[in-house]
């Protein structure tokens, strides 16, 4: 158990809708990441957050957002849902802005978009 | 640009088999972190180790090994007298000294192993 959080576990919805992926990053942890792991594109940095402050940028796509909250907790939200959004969508985090290098990944959440 | 490359797609290998996992990057920082992940059928990333740049030493842990070389690019995985828990898909990634979290990952390398 790495102590990062993901919910939902799975999460089936149709194209065009929005969904909200949360995670909760080990106690202590300042920073958060998320990534997305599909088929075609492989694991693929997203974004993160460090101390709620957008910190670094990957390929997200304009329809996805995050943010991270006071208590450090994230949310990643994916809209106008295609089919190629489908994924398994990991959070991790780490004590600091990312120098040590250590990322404890969480579960994931499945998302399949129908 | 940077960039992870691991040519190995699928290997299998029978219960008590060594086996290394090959791994070559790409970066022109001269500062930088490498990393192997074990992902299980289950799902998970799970850290493996995380060597800098300026850390040549090979490093030794149970059954794993790694062997680091600049000189080659090379970040290659061991895992000796292999074990079916060993099945799994290891990833190796790469990140800039100052963007440690920021990995990027090679497609990975499906291990099978078989009793």
């Amino acid at each position: 158990d790495s102590g990062v959080t993901q919910t939902p576990k799975h999460l089936i919805t149709a194209t065009g809708q929005r969904v909200t992926l949360r995670c909760s990053p080990r106690s202590g942890d300042l920073s958060v990441y998320w990534y997305q792991q599909s088929l075609d594109q492989g694991l693929q940095f997203l974004i993160q957050y460090y101390n709620g402050e957008e910190r670094a940028k990957g390929n997200i796509l304009e329809r996805f957002s995050a943010q991270q909250f006071p208590d450090l907790h994230s949310e990643l939200n994916l809209s106008s849902l295609e089919l190629g959004d489908s994924a398994l969508y990991f959070c991790a985090s780490s004590v600091d802005a990312g120098q040590a290098g250590e990322l404890f990944f969480g579960e994931g959440s499945r998302l399949t978009v129908l | 640009a940077q960039k992870v490359t691991q040519a190995q797609t699928e290997i299998s290998v029978v219960e008590k088999e060594d086996v290394t996992l090959d791994c070559v990057y790409e970066t022109r920082d001269t500062t930088y972190y490498l990393f192997w992940y074990k992902q299980p059928p289950s799902g998970e990333l799970v850290f493996l180790i995380r060597r800098n740049s300026f850390d040549e030493q090979n490093e030794i842990s149970g059954r794993y090994s790694w062997n680091f070389q600049k000189s080659t690019s090379s970040f290659n995985f061991t895992i000796t007298a292999s074990q079916v828990v060993d099945s799994a898909v290891y990833f190796c990634a790469l990140s800039q000294g100052n963007q440690g979290g920021k990995l990027i990952f090679g497609q990975g390398t499906e291990l099978s192993v078989k009793p």
